[in-house]
């Protein structure tokens, strides 16, 4: 078993339309989870990250953790056709923060 | 301008024949790594530093070296590539307080050895 699973998708949606991008994990000891997001044929960019459980907002983007299933989710609210892209989750998996492990990522596309 | 840049950006190569990407950063940033992305495996860390003089392994060191002399700049080796290397490679970097929570990465490295 991956120590990250994300559905590769393709998830495709109309313009407007709210995303939901999910990741499940199976190490309980992560504690920070990040979202990366990476256009086609660019190196991937930080959009958000949150440690431990709750949401985080940022703009159009909010960013939900529920440690006791082990699950995370990305929203994507009014999406829009620039959001088109490949959203990766991460997690640091020591203490350090200095390994990570990616899931495989899920790719979006917003339709205009 | 704060960035990463690697070079090549694109590399065909044969078997067995030395190579090294380059990757270096502006930011003077002590952390880097460096990663390949494959299909459905997404990305998976090869090695990464905390500063210079300090490397350790990742997921998949097998077959790679790496080495950091300067702050800025951190080489990835491939002694004796192997067809299963072929991938596309990423550089990363950030400030050691924030690990690899926030970094930076490069435009990538598109390998094939054939």
């Amino acid at each position: 078993q991956k120590e990250v699973e994300q559905d590769p998708g393709p998830l495709s949606v109309p313009e407007g339309a709210i995303v939901s991008l999910n990741c499940t994990y199976s190490n309980s000891a992560f504690q920070y989870f990040m979202w990366y997001r990476q256009y086609s044929r660019k190196g991937p960019e930080l959009l958000m990250y949150t440690y431990s459980s709750g949401n985080k907002e940022d703009g159009r983007f909010t960013a939900q953790v529920d440690k006791s299933s082990k699950y995370i989710s990305l929203f994507i609210r009014d999406s829009q056709p620039s959001d088109s892209a490949t959203y990766l989750c991460a997690m640091p998996r020591d203490t350090g923060r200095r390994a990570l492990t990616f899931g495989s990522g899920t790719r979006l596309q917003v339709q205009p | 301008e704060a960035q990463v840049t690697q070079n090549p950006r694109y590399l065909i190569t044969v078997t067995g024949k030395k190579l090294t990407v380059t990757c270096s950063q502006n930011m003077n940033h002590e952390y880097m790594s460096w990663y390949r992305q494959d299909p459905g495996l997404g990305l998976r860390q090869i090695y990464y530093s905390m500063n210079v003089e300090v490397t350790d392994k990742g997921d998949v060191p097998e077959g790679y070296k790496v080495s950091r002399k300067e702050k800025r700049n951190f080489p990835l080796i491939l002694e004796s590539p192997s067809p299963n290397q072929t991938s596309l490679y990423f550089c990363a970097s950030s400030l050691v307080q924030g690990g690899a929570l926030e970094q930076f990465f490069g435009p990538g490295t598109r390998l094939t050895v054939l």
